[in-house]
């Protein structure tokens, strides 16, 4: 079984560029999550869905961070304008719905400068 | 406002020995907990975990104890392999099956 893809591994922009990550969850798993992980730091919750609707974004910095997931597959995580804070790990998550534990993807390493 | 803490950044354990890696965790509404490992460059990978109706669970090498009185688990790893070295995170969930994360342990298993 495939595990959960993300793409770009790696990414440098400047500071006010904008950049997306792509997510495909494991096949079959309705929830997908986005989470940042800064250096030093545990995964944090930006934003849940279930299948192609927002569970919660209520941790997600809206002026600037955007997601989607139509068709309930596949997955968006947008930052335009970038800050220096922004640098961290972007890590996509998925899980069936009748479980707790959520099946990670590598994570992009973002950089701004 | 941390609801999850690894308060030791770091553990070295000699191989063959038993790795005990600790987490509290403050929100009495949490009802299941999990422990991921991390090598670098990789995503967090699913260990092991337990419900709160239970007090132990075990897979292998790895057993995971709860206590709710005290609000705090720990992850047992017995033998420790040089494998084993990594970044590992405890985490904990309630109905709305969102992690919440501590700072995590790195552990380093010495040959």
């Amino acid at each position: 079984e495939a595990g959960v893809a993300q793409s770009p591994r790696y990414k440098i922009i400047e500071k006010r560029q904008s950049v997306a990550f792509w997510c495909n969850p494991i096949s079959g798993h309705a929830t997908l999550y986005w989470y940042q992980q800064i250096l030093g730091q545990g995964p944090k919750l930006l934003i849940q869905f279930q299948n192609n609707g927002v569970v919660d974004d209520s941790q997600l910095p809206k002026d600037r961070f955007s997601a989607e997931r139509l068709k309930g597959v596949d997955s968006t995580l947008k930052i335009q304008p970038a800050k220096l804070e922004d640098s961290a790990v972007y890590l996509c998550a998925s899980s069936d719905q009748n479980t707790y534990e959520q099946y990670f993807g590598p994570g992009t390493r973002l950089t701004v400068t | 406002d941390q609801q999850v803490k690894q308060n030791s950044p770091s553990l070295s354990v000699q191989e063959g020995r038993i790795s005990i890696l600790n987490c509290d965790y403050t929100n009495s509404m949490f009802d299941y907990f999990l422990w991921y490992k991390k090598y670098p460059a990789e995503g967090p990978t699913f260990l092991i975990s337990i419900s709160s109706i239970k007090d132990k669970n075990e897979d292998g090498r790895f057993t995971v104890f709860l206590n709710k009185s005290a609000k705090h688990l720990s992850l047992h790893i017995v033998p420790s392999q040089p494998g084993d070295s990594a970044v590992y995170f405890c985490a904990a969930t309630g109905s709305a099956r969102q992690l919440t994360f501590g700072s995590g342990t790195q552990l380093t298993v010495l040959p």
